[in-house]
């Protein structure tokens, strides 16, 4: 059981928007801005789409964006293109033992 | 170009141990923290380690802490893992990774490695 939340699968048609959400707790998500969001094709490494929350790196399309609220993060996929298709992964600092944690992914698919 | 490229995954049986090798080129690696994640089939990445820019600092999942350790030399630009006592369940594809800033960690990683799988099996 991964130790931040996010719906297994999330479904949408090119140009609509999407939300994933990750949920965790006040020791990761609740109280750090270290979340990130990772995009993962098969059998590609992850690549990194926003880091503390909201920010991006450089070549990362401006139509992925990042947020919290509370416990919850949330990444925004806006105008979907055929190519988003994929897994979306959430991490964060914990100041629990281990620390980073990862969601346990959502598949995206472009209907 | 920023590349990463790990080396030394292999089969091994359980109880074993393994040491893996990551070659950095095309950034400044003394400036980067540095970390290994790990991918088991069909799963999520787990963070396994990071070492900080001088190796002053390190830090270890739970799940690995006691049987792994983790070293860079900046020298020759490299990072590794040291992994003792692997058990079936650190089965994975690993991951060397760089973090996204410079001289500190943000425990977000922004150039990864393609990975060299890693399977202890008997």
């Amino acid at each position: 059981q991964s130790a931040l939340t996010q719906p297994a699968s999330v479904s949408g048609s090119p140009g609509q928007s999407i939300t994933i959400s990750c949920t965790g707790t006040s020791s990761d998500v609740g109280g750090y801005n270290y979340v990130s969001w990772y995009q993962q094709h098969p059998d590609k490494a992850p690549k990194l789409l926003i880091y503390d929350v909201i920010n991006r790196p450089s070549g990362v399309s401006n139509r992925f964006s990042g947020s919290k609220s509370g416990n919850t993060a949330s990444l925004t996929i806006s105008g979907l293109h055929a190519e988003d298709e994929a897994d979306y992964y959430c991490s964060s600092y914990t100041s629990r033992s281990t620390d980073v944690v990862f969601g346990g992914g959502t598949k995206l698919t472009v209907l | 170009q920023v590349q990463l490229v790990e080396s030394g995954g292999g089969l091994v049986k359980p109880g074993e141990s393994l040491r893996l090798s990551c070659a950095a080129s095309g950034f400044t690696f003394s400036d980067y923290y540095m970390s290994w994640i790990r991918q088991a089939p069909g799963k999520g990445p787990e963070w396994v380690s990071y070492i900080s820019t001088s190796s002053h600092y390190t830090s270890f999942a739970d799940s690995v802490k006691g049987r792994f350790t983790i070293s860079r030399d900046n020298a020759k630009n490299s990072l590794y893992l040291q992994m003792n006592r692997l058990r079936a369940e650190d089965t994975a594809v690993y991951y060397c990774a760089r973090d996204v800033g410079a001289a500190a960690t943000r425990r977000a990683f922004d150039i990864w490695g393609r990975g060299t799988m890693v399977t202890v099996s008997s």
